[in-house]
């Protein structure tokens, strides 16, 4: 199986401030890569496929990048709703992997 | 607008059969190129995928549930279910049926339906 290792769990940050999430693969993957956000109680939602497609309605203030083992999710500018927790996941092979999330905070 | 939507009994006696299905509406669960999955989140936890199946058949599973679980199309139904065998406290989460292409990932997820397994 591929593990996916999110950095950090959690971080604090206040709005405006621009965070950066790591993902790193414990074996290439290619770009088959994407980022969920999941708030309380509700679905997680697809942001990012493809390592840095952003998905249709998704604000240009999320950017993913990467290939192959290490990605990154970066959230410019943050903004009070973007307060949530954000997983990655391969989806290059079965069994499909999520890293463990990464909990963003308001500072 | 496709949507999905979760739907079975929410407790579960231990040692039993838990059995989901996910209703598609605002597409075609037989529409070619698009992989059908459950996705599994046990209270407080992380996110955990455990099936997934193509819109022509082929099936693919989680080794970690063994032989437990089986995922199944009703393409007249626009529905696609899952069951899972034998279950234990350890199955109790909050179950999420999605949508998958092969190279841009999950796009559609369902609300998700908790499931408690408790006797």
């Amino acid at each position: 199986d591929i593990q996916m290792t999110q950095s950090p769990s959690s971080l604090s940050a206040s709005v405006g401030d621009r965070v950066t999430i790591t993902c790193r693969a414990s074996q290439g993957i290619s770009n088959y890569l994407a980022w969920f956000q999941q708030k309380p109680g509700k679905a997680p939602k697809s942001l990012i496929h493809a390592a840095s497609s952003l998905q249709s309605g998704v604000p240009s203030r999320f950017s993913g990048s990467g290939s192959g083992t290490d990605f990154t999710l970066s959230i410019s500018n943050l903004q009070p709703e973007d307060f949530a927790t954000y997983y990655c996941q391969q989806y290059s092979s079965y069994p499909l992997t999520f890293g463990g999330g990464t909990k963003v905070e308001i500072k | 607008q496709l949507q999905l939507q979760e739907s079975g009994p929410g407790l579960v006696k231990p040692s039993e059969t838990l059995s989901l299905t996910c209703t598609v509406s605002g597409g075609s669960i037989s529409s070619i190129g698009y992989f059908w999955g459950w996705i599994r989140q046990p209270p407080g936890k992380g996110l955990e995928w455990l099936a997934s199946i193509y819109y022509s058949g082929s099936t693919y599973y989680n080794p970690s549930l063994k032989s437990r679980v089986t995922i199944s199309l009703d393409t007249s139904k626009d529905q696609f279910s899952l069951k899972l065998t034998s279950v234990t406290a350890a199955d109790t989460a909050v179950y999420y049926c999605a949508r998958r292409i092969h190279a841009s990932g999950i796009d559609y997820w369902g609300q998700g339906t908790l499931v408690t397994v408790s006797s």
